[in-house]
């Protein structure tokens, strides 16, 4: 069964524009915790910001927030401000036990940002 | 500080070949995760190495395996190339268990003729 899924293969952002990239998962487990990477094309996985299921706030780091709702299941990216270098896949993840084995991707979603 | 580092940066091998790529973990860190990505598709877990043990391997054949050095330093091994093991391979490390995140390094790119 699918843990991860990124409904959007593609989006378009305009320069300095805010965007959205969707991510829902599947778990039973309470415990767990949801990551955003970005792959730029050189292929190195750069870790942006996480959010543990039981941090009542969303994660925030710089210009990268995480809208977490957990009834819904989702996890979403939200980029404000959006720069040219912002142009990359960009995989949600989730790792269910205390070990990165258990860790599941989505499929990713390729940003490209418009000048 | 040193990220990971992973050797070499692309790699070119036929089919039926072995092909063996290198990563070398933050300095510290004692686990190394292998991952597969192929074209156009998210990441697939392969290995775990730990204090010089394999912890646990992914939905993979034999063909894959590895092991870590004393330095934690740590080698995957792909034996009898086949055309879909052609992917980029990437390699991480957390700095502990339960942290909440690994680092990744840059990645070797296998292509198999």
């Amino acid at each position: 069964a699918q843990k991860i899924t990124q409904t959007q293969p593609g989006m378009f952002v305009q320069e300095k524009e805010a965007v959205t990239l969707d991510c829902t998962y599947d778990t039973s487990d309470q415990s767990y915790g949801l990551f955003w990477y970005k792959q730029p094309s050189s292929g190195e996985m750069i870790f942006l910001i996480y959010q543990g299921s039981y941090d009542e706030q969303n994660a925030t780091e710089g210009r990268y927030s995480l809208n977490f709702q957990k009834a819904r299941k989702s996890a979403n990216l939200v980029i404000s401000a959006s720069q040219l270098g912002d142009s990359a896949m960009y995989f949600c993840a989730m790792r269910e036990g205390l070990s990165f084995d258990d860790m599941r991707f989505g499929a990713g979603t390729r940003l490209t940002v418009k000048p | 500080e040193a990220g990971v580092t992973q050797s070499p940066t692309h790699l070119i091998k036929t089919r039926g070949q072995q092909a063996t790529l290198r990563c070398s973990p933050i300095s510290g860190h004692t686990s190394v995760y292998w991952y597969q990505q192929a074209l156009g598709l998210g990441l697939q877990f392969l290995l775990w190495y730990d204090e010089g043990e394999e912890r646990n391997r992914g939905n993979f054949p034999p063909r894959f395996s590895g092991r870590q050095f004393p330095n934690y330093s740590s080698e995957l091994n792909v034996n009898a190339l086949e055309l879909e093991d052609s992917a980029l391979y990437l390699c991480a490390s957390p700095f502990q268990e339960a942290t909440d995140t690994q680092y990744f390094g840059p990645g070797t790119r296998l292509t198999v003729l």
